[in-house]
């Protein structure tokens, strides 16, 4: 089935750095991805919409200079949070549509920690 | 702007009941899907409900849709302890690529 990997699934970095999390489609190329925030208990909230080779769109209310987004290729796609605060911390997922009538398919996160 | 919404958002059951979680939606859409989320992980897909009427069974779980009460239902039955996670529904706004996340619900099956 279509699989949709993530990295890191976890991490911890300090305030004021920078961190970037992969979204790679495996076995299908993905023109579209999505990534998504989830703080705990709550929702998933969609922050923007990576397109290749263009400009990611970003929801209302998503700073665009502190989550850059770049999708570079049909598989990949990255999301750098840059100069983290504590309240960027949070569960990133990514997701994209393989094309098999299933629905999307979602990377298995990222719990990123700024301490 | 679509707005999604479950209930009830927390179910706690005792096994082998009946139950149904809601999720209504505010606007046209031409898909409607249905997740599981299991505790620090990510979402699993369970349905896709692409049509009025659609209702499509997995094992203890069943999934319709009513377009005209832009509505749609999952339904357990005889419930198990395994089904205790959180479901969420996501509705597709018409004619992009978006789907916009309903509150969830977080269900435990009691022993």
């Amino acid at each position: 089935g279509a699989v949709v990997s993530q990295h890191p699934s976890w991490v911890i970095c300090k305030s004021g750095t920078s961190v970037k999390i992969e979204c790679r489609s495996l076995d299908f190329q993905a023109t579209t991805m999505f990534w998504y925030r989830q703080f705990p208990k709550q929702s998933l909230m969609l922050m923007a919409t990576s397109n290749e080779g263009s400009k990611a769109t970003y929801e209302q209310g998503v700073e665009k200079d502190k989550f850059l987004i770049n999708h570079a290729s049909l598989t990949l796609s990255t999301l750098t949070v840059t100069s983290a605060h504590p309240e960027d911390s949070s569960f990133y997922i990514c997701s994209a549509e393989p094309g098999t009538g299933a629905g999307y398919t979602f990377g298995s996160g990222t719990r990123l920690t700024v301490v | 702007e679509l707005k999604v919404e479950q209930n009830p958002l927390f179910l706690s059951m005792q096994e082998g009941k009946n139950y149904t979680i809601y999720c209504n939606y505010s606007t046209t859409s031409d898909r409607l899907y249905w997740y599981r989320q299991d505790p620090g992980k990510s979402l699993e897909s369970l349905f896709v409900l692409l049509s009025n009427g659609a209702v499509k069974q997995e094992g203890r779980l069943m999934a319709s849709l009513d377009t005209k009460a832009r509505l749609s239902t999952l339904h357990i039955t005889a419930a198990v302890h395994d089904l205790s996670a959180t479901y969420f529904c996501a509705v597709g706004t018409s004619g992009t690529y978006k789907y916009i996340f309903g509150t969830g619900t977080r269900l435990k099956v009691l022993a």
